[in-house]
């Protein structure tokens, strides 16, 4: 089945600065990853998502990048704010299973 | 549309007890998903429902079972509470069957089993 990591496990950035999340998965044949924001006793938010026939998507201050080769995909956080603070979470589908692996979670602190 | 709503927010259970929690999704949508979350283990998969049916299931033990209603809502039940299913329990909907679908998490339930 598919496994995922995800590193760092905190981050903290000066306000305006970039942050930069990644996490690898196992499952080669994996071909839908998301990337969830949670904010202190708030329910998870999908931010952004990127499927396996795409290299890169970007919406606005965040961008998702995926390399199939390597099987790794990253989370891009520009120009951070304070309200950026939050646990990010990155995720991979257990090929066509309807089954989500997460990441173990990445605390981004933005420091104003 | 309203969001994927939870029920209760908050329980506190005793060991050995049994409880029931509840999940209506976003209208329209009829894949339902549970998780559990806890500090040190992130968002672990317990089970996925589809027009009623458990599509996939998680690492959990038979203690922990749900099913789908007609109208998509769905229920967990977890049998002979223990101290470790402290958590915050959380569903999330979709509305695409096929794979590689958006997945909307509800405001989860809080157990605390003491």
């Amino acid at each position: 089945g598919e496994n995922v990591e995800q590193h760092p496990s905190t981050l903290s950035v000066q306000e305006g600065d970039s942050a930069v999340i990644k996490c690898t998965y196992s499952d080669s044949a994996s071909n839908y990853f998301p990337w969830y924001k949670q904010e202190l006793g708030k329910r998870p938010q999908l931010i952004i998502d990127i499927r396996s026939n795409v290299g890169e998507k970007k919406d606005q201050r965040i961008a998702v990048t995926l390399n199939k080769t390597a099987k790794h995909f990253s989370l891009h956080i520009t120009e951070t704010q304070p309200e950026d603070s939050a646990v990010y979470f990155c995720a991979a589908e257990d090929s066509g299973t309807y089954k989500y692996i997460f990441g173990t979670g990445t605390r981004l602190k933005v420091l104003a | 549309k309203a969001g994927v709503t939870q029920t209760p927010r908050y329980l506190i259970k005793t060991r050995g007890q049994q409880v029931t929690l509840s999940c209506s999704p976003i209208s329209g949508h009829r894949s339902v998903s549970w998780y559990q979350q806890t500090p040190g283990q992130g968002l672990q998969f317990l089970f996925e429902y589809f027009s009623e049916t458990q599509r996939n299931k998680g690492n959990f033990p038979g203690r922990f079972s749900g099913r789908q209603f007609s109208n998509s809502r769905s229920e967990m039940n977890v049998s002979t509470l223990e101290l470790g299913d402290s958590a915050l329990y959380l569903c999330a909907s979709s509305l695409v069957a096929t794979s590689g679908y958006e997945q909307y998490f509800g405001p989860g339930t809080r157990l605390t089993v003491t």
